[in-house]
This record gives C-alpha cells, sequence and structure tokens, in this order.
C-alpha cells in the first residue's frame, strides 16, 4: 500500500518569497492534516479537512498561510509571503475518516528553510 | 481539551524494557489514548492505540490505567532503532461537531545505549 506523498522533500527560500507544497494522502483517506512542527517541538496542527471540508483551521495564519483540497484528494498548503519564523518541517498526514478511533499515516514531511 | 503529560527525556539499555508513561488526567470517557514515534528526519509513525483495556501489538504493548487517568507504553526490548521521540496523544475536541483533532504534545526523547 502506497504511503503519504509530499513534495517537494526540501525547500529554501528567502522572506517574502512564496512557497507551496503538496501532498497525496493514502487512497480512500477521507481526513487530510497539515502540520507545522518547529525544530525541537511536536507537530502543530494547521488545518484538518473531510473530504473537501475544512473541520478546523484555527492554528492556521490565515493573513499568509492557505490550503485547499479540491475533489477531497490531495491537497496543497501555500504560504504568501514567508517570514523567517515559518522555517519549519511541514508534515501531511491522512486518516481513513475523523473519528478518535482513527490512526494517523503521516509522510516524510517537507523541510523549509526561510532565509 | 484533552492534554497529556510526559517526562522530556528517558533513558534505556539495549535489550532491557523500557517504561513510557503518559498523564491524562483530564481524558473523556469516549477518548482513545493514541501513541507514535518519530524516528530522526521523518514523520510520526502509528506505534498503538486502546480505550480500555491494555493492547498488545508487534511493535509494544499499551497498559491503561483502571481509571484511565494515565498510560504507559512499554517496549519489551529497546533497540537503537527505538531511539526516537515518544508522544501520547488524545483528542482535541472541536466545540460544535466533536470531531477528533490530534494534538501533540513535546513527546519523551527515548535514549537508547548499546
Amino acid at each position: 500500500e502506497a504511503g503519504v506523498a509530499q513534495s517537494p522533500r526540501y525547500k529554501i527560500i528567502e522572506k517574502r518569497q512564496s512557497v507551496a507544497f503538496w501532498c497525496n494522502p493514502i487512497s480512500g483517506h477521507a481526513t487530510l492534516y497539515w502540520y507545522q512542527q518547529i525544530l525541537g517541538q511536536g507537530p502543530k496542527l494547521l488545518i484538518q479537512f473531510q473530504n473537501n471540508g475544512v473541520v478546523d483551521d484555527s492554528q492556521l495564519p490565515k493573513d499568509r498561510f492557505s490550503a485547499e483540497r479540491l475533489k477531497g484528494v490531495d491537497s496543497t498548503l501555500k504560504i504568501q509571503p514567508a517570514k523567517l519564523e515559518d522555517s519549519a518541517v511541514y508534515l501531511c498526514a491522512s486518516s481513513l475518516g475523523a473519528t478518535t478511533n482513527e490512526k494517523l499515516f503521516f509522510g516524510s514531511g517537507t523541510q523549509l528553510s526561510v532565509l | 481539551d484533552a492534554k497529556t503529560t510526559q517526562p522530556n527525556s528517558m533513558e534505556s539499555n539495549e535489550e532491557e524494557p523500557v517504561h513510557l508513561p503518559c498523564n491524562h488526567s483530564t481524558i473523556s470517557g469516549t477518548d482513545y489514548i493514541h501513541w507514535y514515534r518519530q524516528l530522526p528526519s521523518q514523520g510520526p509513525e502509528y506505534v498503538i492505540h486502546g480505550l480500555t483495556s491494555n493492547v498488545n501489538n508487534r511493535m509494544a504493548s499499551l497498559a491503561i490505567a483502571e481509571d484511565r487517568k494515565s498510560s504507559t507504553l512499554i517496549l519489551h526490548r529497546a533497540t537503537l532503532r527505538d531511539a526516537a521521540v515518544y508522544y501520547c496523544i488524545l483528542r482535541d475536541v472541536k466545540p460544535a461537531g466533536g470531531s477528533y483533532i490530534p494534538t501533540f504534545g513535546r513527546g519523551t526523547s527515548l535514549i537508547v545505549h548499546p
């Protein structure tokens, strides 16, 4: 079974530039999550989708971050414009559903460096 | 919010058992307790989860206290490949819909000595 695919693996940009990350979840998984993980910290949820609808985006900095999941399958996360503090690993995860019993499956992440 | 408390780090010797504790005193009756681990430069991976009874799988065992306010992840024989950050997580309830929003803390960094 294919896992969660993310690209690119690494990205280096200068501040105020824009960047986009792509995620393809496991086939059939209705729930998709984007997490931000700053070095030395646990992952922080940015946004959770159920199919193509947003379940929670309370921690997404909406002035600069946006995410979409068209057709309820793959998803993109965009940052525009990037700030130095956005340097982090961006993790995508998926699960069959959104109940408390569901297991999450994570991709390898995109490591973003903002200079 | 259901919150968890874990030690920042723990150490073990190779081939010895490891008991990783987690406190979750505000757990609700329907919350499952999940454990994930994150190896260096990788995304977190699922380890085990349970509701009330102790659980076993090929990776680990999960011992859940009778009052469910704490749990312990047990690695029966630690190997160097088990060196990772271990996260104990519960549902963070979305007020309007009760959806399961997995919230990670800082986890426990497990160091395994040869």
